[in-house]
């Protein structure tokens, strides 16, 4: 089945430097890899997605490449704000919304004002 | 637009116990996954349902069952309960024809 691995587990910048996250996917199959942010207490939300068609793709200070040969896949968070700070997960899928997602253990993102 | 609802916000119960976990789904979605979060992990996927079937499932055993309603709101249903189901339960919805998840606030299951 498919395994996800993320790194680093911890992040922390000062508040305005940028942030990247790095994951590696093994199942070829995978098409479709969405990140959330969850902050303390609350549920994933989902913040950006990218999938198997497309390299890279924006969202204001967000952005995700993936690299298909690689299999591997990361999410760049540029002008970092103290509100940024949260545990993001990386996930992968082969069918989106009518399949499982599967997830990488998470990034704590400390962002330092 | 109401997002993803999930109650109870938190339960305590007791090793042996049975308990009960409700979602109501976003607006619109027909699918309704649920994963279980241990503390310091990434969601697990637990099982799927659409169309009032169980349509995958992850690696939980049997104690963990499921429901889906016309409505699509779904249950979470967990027997003989152990000191390792302690976890943070959360939903997601999503369209079937589409590809976003989306999560709900989570129940955070207590066992002792």
């Amino acid at each position: 089945g498919e395994n996800v691995e993320q790194h680093p587990s911890t992040l922390s910048v000062q508040e305005g430097d940028s942030a990247v996250i790095k994951c590696t996917y093994s199942d070829s199959a995978s098409n479709y890899f969405p990140w959330y942010k969850q902050e303390l207490g609350k549920g994933p939300q989902l913040i950006i997605d990218i999938r198997s068609n497309v390299g890279e793709k924006k969202d204001q200070r967000i952005a995700v490449t993936l690299n298909k040969t690689a299999k591997h896949f990361s999410l760049h968070i540029t002008e970092t704000q103290p509100e940024d700070s949260a545990v993001y997960f990386c996930a992968a899928s082969s069918q989106g919304g009518s399949e499982k997602l599967v997830f990488g253990k998470g990034t704590k993102l400390t962002v330092n004002p | 637009d109401a997002g993803v609802t999930q109650s109870p916000t938190h339960l305590i119960k007791t090793r042996g116990q049975q308990v009960t976990l409700r979602c109501s789904p976003k607006s619109g979605h027909d699918t309704v996954s649920w994963y279980q979060q241990a503390l310091g992990q990434g969601p697990q996927f637990i099982f799927q349902y659409y169309e009032e079937e169980e349509r995958q499932r992850g690696n939980f055993p049997d104690r963990f069952s499921g429901h889906q309603f016309p409505n699509y709101s779904s249950e979470l249903n967990v027997n003989a309960l152990l000191l390792g189901d302690s976890a943070l339960y959360l939903c997601a919805s999503s369209l079937e024809i589409t590809y976003e998840q989306y999560f709900g606030p989570g129940t955070r299951l207590t066992v002792t």
